[in-house]
């Protein structure tokens, strides 16, 4: 049993496409997270979504669209790729502490999906 | 804003060797602090969770300590492996966010 799985594993597609990566979580967390992984291997936050809530929008271009239709599940939606966009897209999910955005319990991280943009 | 530093970048040693892996944080209100593995093409592995009321935590081989006052931890990793080769991440708790740093590239040379 998978406790958070992303798909698609791979995604190889052409400049301005849209894509999207789908993310779902066993575990009963009510807190989910989209990292990107650059090339070098740098990991930065993306979103992060508490209870189907928005928490953190990292100053990512709104081509990107997070969307969560209950808190097991959030999917990221890509408009119009770009090539700077190649990268592995990690999904993660954490039990909140205490009240609603409280502190991030220990995180859970998805096996990534690489995306290639030509 | 939480700034996460690894040093450093890359180590190589030979099997059997005790290390010491480094995490500096600048904001000392943190959370928990947690430790990872990723191997290569591979997602996260967590190794250890550290709250912030505690100053270590052991798991086999490993022990991570934390020094919230200082904003350091380290990653203490005894009689090294060439199955220990990876990279290894620390990333550092707040309100609902973790911030990561860019890690330590990891060589044990059988």
């Amino acid at each position: 049993d998978t406790a958070v799985s992303q798909t698609p594993k791979y995604l190889v597609t052409q400049m301005g496409n849209d894509k999207s990566i789908k993310c779902e979580q066993n575990l009963g967390h009510d807190t989910m997270y989209w990292y990107k992984q650059d090339s070098k291997k740098f990991l930065k936050i993306m979103f992060s979504y508490n209870n189907k809530e928005l928490i953190i929008n990292e100053t990512v271009p709104n081509r990107f669209s997070p969307k969560s239709p209950d808190k097991a599940h959030l999917n990221l939606h890509i408009n119009s790729l770009e090539l700077g966009d190649s990268a592995v897209y990690f999904c993660a999910s954490s039990r909140t502490e205490g009240l609603a955005g409280g502190p991030a319990g220990e995180l859970f991280f998805g096996e990534g999906s690489r995306l290639t943009v030509l | 804003k939480q700034e996460v530093t690894q040093i450093p970048a890359a180590l190589s040693v030979p099997e059997g060797e005790n290390l010491v892996l480094n995490c500096s944080f600048t904001d000392s209100a943190i959370y928990n602090l947690q430790w990872f593995r990723q191997d290569p093409g591979k997602g996260l592995t967590s190794l250890l969770l550290i709250q912030s009321s505690q100053r270590e935590q052991t798991s086999g081989r490993l022990n991570a300590s934390l020094d919230k006052s200082s904003g350091r931890s380290t990653l203490y990793i005894a009689a090294s492996q060439p199955g220990d080769s990876a990279t290894y991440l620390c990333a550092v708790g707040n309100n609902n966010d973790m911030r990561f740093g860019a890690g330590t590239r990891l060589t044990v040379k059988p």
